[in-house]
């Protein structure tokens, strides 16, 4: 079954910049979205298409593709922007999630 | 504004049958997709499975075939995945969220429901 494979957890100071990665194969022939989920929250869509932002999403929210990689990437995080963030992409009409990577703001 | 209110939380038995559901309102119910989401606890997100709504036309993970049955009712736009047996490990919160398929995308999100299952 196909895979998408996160870091399990990334820390960045406060008006730093975090990259998210998130890897599977022939990730460069599909479309990966972004959902970020704060505790005891429902995810939220902050990126898609790669590279979308949907509106009210802060433009501190950025993604990126390359080769079988795609990253979002926060800059000038803030604390509100902690939170685990998945990734997720379709293949053969299956949703794949990644496994998260939690971005903690120290 | 576009909106998903699922059912409230169950506490089950294993063995027992269950039906939870996911109401929309704010747009076209028959013109999206709608897909399942499990979290079980303390781990990351997984996807059931998906119908549309207008033909009931409904997909499943492989994880999940056979275990789970999402149908829909469009006369009051809602949704529903159920068990005809529960386990103790489809404990879980369940989301439900709105698929557009040009963008390849879950836009919009219910704020999940909680299903316990133990003896």
């Amino acid at each position: 079954s196909y895979e998408l494979t996160q870091v399990p957890s990334v820390a960045v100071s406060p008006g730093q910049t975090a990259s998210i990665t998130c890897s599977g194969n022939k990730l460069e022939n599909k479309y990966a979205s972004w959902y970020q989920q704060k505790p005891g929250q429902s995810p939220l869509l902050v990126i898609y298409l790669n590279k979308k932002r949907p509106s009210g999403i802060p433009e501190r929210f950025s993604g990126s593709n390359s080769g079988n990689t795609v990253t979002l990437t926060i800059s000038g995080t803030q604390p509100m922007d902690e939170a685990v963030y998945y990734c997720q992409a379709w293949d053969r009409d299956i949703a794949v999630f990644g496994g998260g990577t939690k971005v903690t703001v120290l | 504004e576009v909106q998903l209110v699922q059912s409230g939380a169950e506490v089950k038995k294993p063995g027992e049958s269950l039906k939870i559901s996911c109401q929309a309102s704010g747009y076209k119910f028959t013109d999206y997709w709608i897909a399942w989401v499990r979290q079980m606890p303390g781990e990351g997100l997984e996807w059931v499975g998906i119908i549309h709504p207008i033909d009931s036309d409904a997909r499943y993970s492989p994880s999940f075939q056979g275990q789970v049955t999402i149908s829909a009712d469009e006369s009051i736009s809602t949704t529903y995945l159920q068990w005809s047996s529960l386990k103790a490990s489809d404990t879980a919160m369940y989301y439900c969220t709105r698929h557009l398929y040009d963008s390849s995308t879950f836009d919009n999100w219910g704020q999940g429901t909680l299903v316990t299952v133990s003896s």
